[in-house]
């Protein structure tokens, strides 16, 4: 079974400074998928960036990007210029496919970042 | 796109109730998942839908969890006979047969008392 641990709990970062979210995976499954999301306190789980485990580029999407290294089996977000209103839960999620090729998601704890002004 | 929708979004309810959760999935999407997710864990997976077949169930769903997606639109998860360990965040995803990025809604806040 697929296994993502979050080793950091809590981050507290300084406003305009990058940040990198640990998350390390383990699967025996040679096709996978990664996600990231963030959860702010009013608790929906906004998409933020996806990494397909066969992708030859580490994935962007505006001021994320994911360090992917696949045989360290992890897969960091860094967040650039850090904003306030980045302060939020962040869960790493890899895929774990089901029958009839559906698909559900495996969560991490999550690490809980605080931009300070 | 209207984003996936949920009702409502917080319930306080007495040990013993029943109570019913509804879930609007993205229009196009054929596909609909329910999660649980408890203070201080991330989210996990309780049943997903293709269409209007209930494809998969997590050992999580005990026999008081009944969940349902008639017409293969929107989704109903019920929970029965409500204990205090229900009381969670459920959380409702939908995605395209396509694609694989599951995109949530905002979620229903449980509290049994």
């Amino acid at each position: 079974a697929q296994k993502i641990t979050q080793t950091q709990p809590g981050m507290f970062v300084q406003e305009k400074e990058a940040v990198t979210l640990d998350c390390t995976y383990d699967t025996s499954d040679p096709s996978y998928g990664l996600f990231w999301y963030k959860q702010p306190s009013s608790g929906e789980m906004i998409f933020l960036i996806y990494q397909g485990s066969y992708d030859q580029q580490n994935a962007t999407e505006g001021r994320y990007s994911l360090n992917f290294q696949k045989a360290r089996k992890s897969a960091n977000l860094v967040i650039s210029a850090s904003q306030l209103g980045d302060s939020a839960m962040y869960f790493c999620a890899m895929r774990e496919v089901l029958i009839q090729g559906a698909q559900k998601l495996v969560f991490g704890q999550g690490t809980r970042l605080t931009i300070n002004p | 796109d209207t984003g996936v929708s949920q009702d409502p979004r917080h319930k306080i309810t007495k040990r013993g109730q029943n109570v019913t959760f509804r879930c609007d999935p993205i229009s196009e999407h054929n596909r609909l998942y329910w999660y649980r997710q408890t203070l201080g864990q991330g989210p996990e997976f309780l049943t997903y839908f293709q269409n209007e077949a209930q494809l998969e169930k997590s050992r999580l769903l005990s026999d008081r969890f009944s969940a349902e997606r008639p017409k293969g639109s929107f989704s109903t998860l019920e929970i029965q006979r409500t204990e205090q360990g229900d009381s969670a965040m459920y959380l409702c995803a939908s995605s395209i047969e396509a694609r694989e990025t599951q995109y949530f809604g905002p979620g229903t806040r449980l509290l049994v008392l």
